[in-house]
């Protein structure tokens, strides 16, 4: 499946430590985006990057691409309690775009 | 700011009726999507469609269809209501076929 897995599927930490999500796939993409949610609320587009870029920064937020290994990650440094929320990653190949699970991050403060 | 509002945040109906959801953007977006979230599955493409009166299926259109009458407003409707659709809908539009989506804020329905 095209599908990105993300890795962990929840993740607590303390406010001002650094956040790392992990998203693996399973065939070639063109680009990924990674999106935040909020408790039942919609998603909201963070990044996107393209399949040959290696890695893109915006604000706290830094995002890799390892297309030989089939992954990305999301970086979030100097974690906020307003973090806390659910980020999936969407691969795009061929005109379909594909969501992944999620994973649930949780910043105590 | 681009904007996607839905025509309600909560929704409960019983087995056997007609629903429609409605979804309007105000960014003269051509895309417009429909999603269904579910814990554990993420969120899975119902229909989306490309232009005015377009429309295609996604990865699980069985049980919903979909209008767009106009292009800044894109209908889901389930026809006969099952507990087996009780769901958060998101609708979600964009400028380009695959770049950034930019989601209303959910329907949670409940079939009971």
């Amino acid at each position: 499946s095209q599908q990105g897995e993300e890795d962990p599927q929840a993740l607590s930490i303390q406010e001002g430590e650094n956040a790392t999500m992990n998203c693996s796939y399973k065939t070639s993409i063109n680009n990924l985006q990674w999106y935040r949610q909020n408790s039942g609320r919609g998603l909201v587009h963070l990044i996107l990057i393209r399949s040959n870029e290696r890695e893109k920064h915006s604000g706290r937020l830094r995002v890799t691409l390892d297309t030989s290994k089939k992954s990305s990650s999301l970086l979030i440094t100097a974690s906020r309690a307003a973090d806390t929320a659910s980020y999936f990653c969407a691969t795009e190949f061929n005109n379909d775009m594909r969501f992944g699970a999620g994973t649930r991050l949780t910043v105590k403060p | 700011d681009v904007k996607v509002t839905q025509s309600s945040r909560y929704l409960v109906k019983r087995t056997g009726e007609k629903v429609f959801l409605e979804c309007v953007q105000d960014m003269d977006h051509e895309n417009m999507f429909w999603y269904r979230q579910d814990p554990g599955l993420g969120l899975r493409l119902i229909y989306f469609s490309y232009d005015v009166k377009m429309k295609e299926k996604g990865d699980i259109p069985e049980g919903y269809s979909v209008s767009r009458e106009k292009k800044e407003r894109f209908s889901l409707i389930l026809e006969s209501a099952s507990t087996n659709q009780t769901s958060m809908y998101l609708c979600a539009s964009s400028l380009v076929t695959l770049g950034e989506q930019y989601f209303g804020p959910g329907t949670r329905l409940t079939v009971t």
